[in-house]
This record gives structure tokens, sequence and C-alpha cells, in this order.
């Protein structure tokens, strides 16, 4: 178990642009997760596949971003034309299911963005 | 929606005891984890709550009170290494299982 890995760990980038994240989540965790965190603030949720499927996606997720996990293991998270606003620490979780016992999520150490 | 309170900051002495609060509004309540996150790190599992009561693990112990909407973060036998920051996040009784969090308590422990 090498926990969950994400990739790259800081990327700069110029407005405009568009940007990709790598999220490797830990062997047999069907559950993924996206999160976002900006400084001083808590992780805020993006989306969440279980599997291959994309269940559910947050209102902050705006058409630019977009994430896909094809074999249902790793995952991609895709911000288009980035924006300022888009600087921010993306955080990958996964966690092995849903119930009492397998709902926890272990995180990686995340994508740093900074948009110039 | 949900609403989560944590204190911004606090500071406690090595090898004393401290407890972080978090209260929180929310339907359909479906557990409240703890996590440490040191700066420019990942947020680490530190408990989960579903029922009222006290869990202890080591010198890191969480309560809960679902009818008061209220837990807390017992640490004892401060260290050093405790600074960091602690999350208070809630679940609700969704299919997703996604989790809300606070903005954390950033914690400080002076020699």
């Amino acid at each position: 178990d090498t926990g969950v890995s994400q990739d790259p760990r800081h990327k700069i980038t110029k407005r405009g642009q568009n940007v990709t994240f790598r999220c490797d989540p830990i062997s047999e965790h069907n559950r993924l997760y996206w999160y976002r965190q900006t400084l001083g603030q808590g992780p805020e949720f993006l989306t969440y596949f279980q599997n291959e499927a994309q269940l559910e996606k947050s209102r902050l997720l705006s058409d630019r971003f977009s994430a896909e996990r094809p074999k249902g293991s790793f995952s991609t998270l895709e911000i288009q034309r980035t924006e300022q606003g888009d600087s921010a620490m993306y955080l990958c979780a996964s966690s092995l299911g849903w119930g009492v016992g397998k709902n926890i999520q272990y995180f990686g150490a995340g994508t740093r963005l900074s948009v110039l | 929606g949900q609403n989560i309170d944590q204190p911004t900051e606090m500071t406690a002495t090595e090898g004393a005891i401290v407890q972080i609060n978090c209260t929180y509004q929310t339907s359909g309540f479906n557990g409240l984890f703890w996590y440490q996150q040191h700066a420019g790190e990942a947020p680490t599992f530190l408990s989960y709550n579903v029922l009222d009561g006290l869990e202890e693990k080591g010198r890191f112990s969480s309560f809960l009170s679902r009818s008061k909407g209220y837990s807390y973060l017992l640490l004892k036998e401060l260290q050093m290494k405790d600074s960091a920051s602690y999350l208070c996040a809630v679940r609700r009784n969704t299919n997703a299982g996604k989790s809300t969090f606070g903005d954390g308590t950033t914690l400080t422990v002076k020699p």
C-alpha cells in the first residue's frame, strides 16, 4: 500500500492554458474524490467516482473542469482556459467504499496550481 | 447545506492537554471525521465518530454529541510535532460519501 499519489506536485501555468492532474488511489479503493483547498480554508468537494462512474459534481465545478476515471483506477482532472482564481491546492482522496470502516478517505499530498 | 464552525487558532504548551471544538448544522448526519494537516501536506485521518460518545486512540480522543451538533478533539501530552491544522469534516447520509470540511483550527504548540 503506497498511499494516494498525485502528479505533479506543483504546476505553474499562464492564464488561459490547460492543465491536467493525475491521481493514483490506493489499490482496491473503489471511491475517488477530488477536492480543492485554498489557504486558510478546508478542502472543498469537487467531484467523486465510484469505480469509473462519476456520480456527483459540485456546483463549484464549472464547465472548464472535467474529471475522468476511465478504468476505475487512476483519475485525471483537467482545467481548461485556466484563470487566476483557479490557483489552489487540488487534493485527491480515495476510500474503500461506503459502509462504516470503509468510508475513511485517505488523501494524497495534492497538486499546487499557480496561475500567473 | 452544512455549517461547520471551528476556532481559527489555538495555542498550547508542550506536555499540556488541548480541546478543539467543532459545531455543525446538517440534515441527515452520517458521521464526523477529524483530520490533521501539516502545512503543505495532505490531511491525514485521525478519528471517526458516528455514534454519541468518546473514541480514544492513544494521545488523541474525539467526542460526539449528535443532539447538540457538537464534537471535540482532545490532544493529550502535546508534542511540538502536533503543531498543525485540525480539520473537522461532516458527512451526510447520501450515497456520495463526500465530506464537508470546516476551515480548520491551527494549533501552535509552544515549548
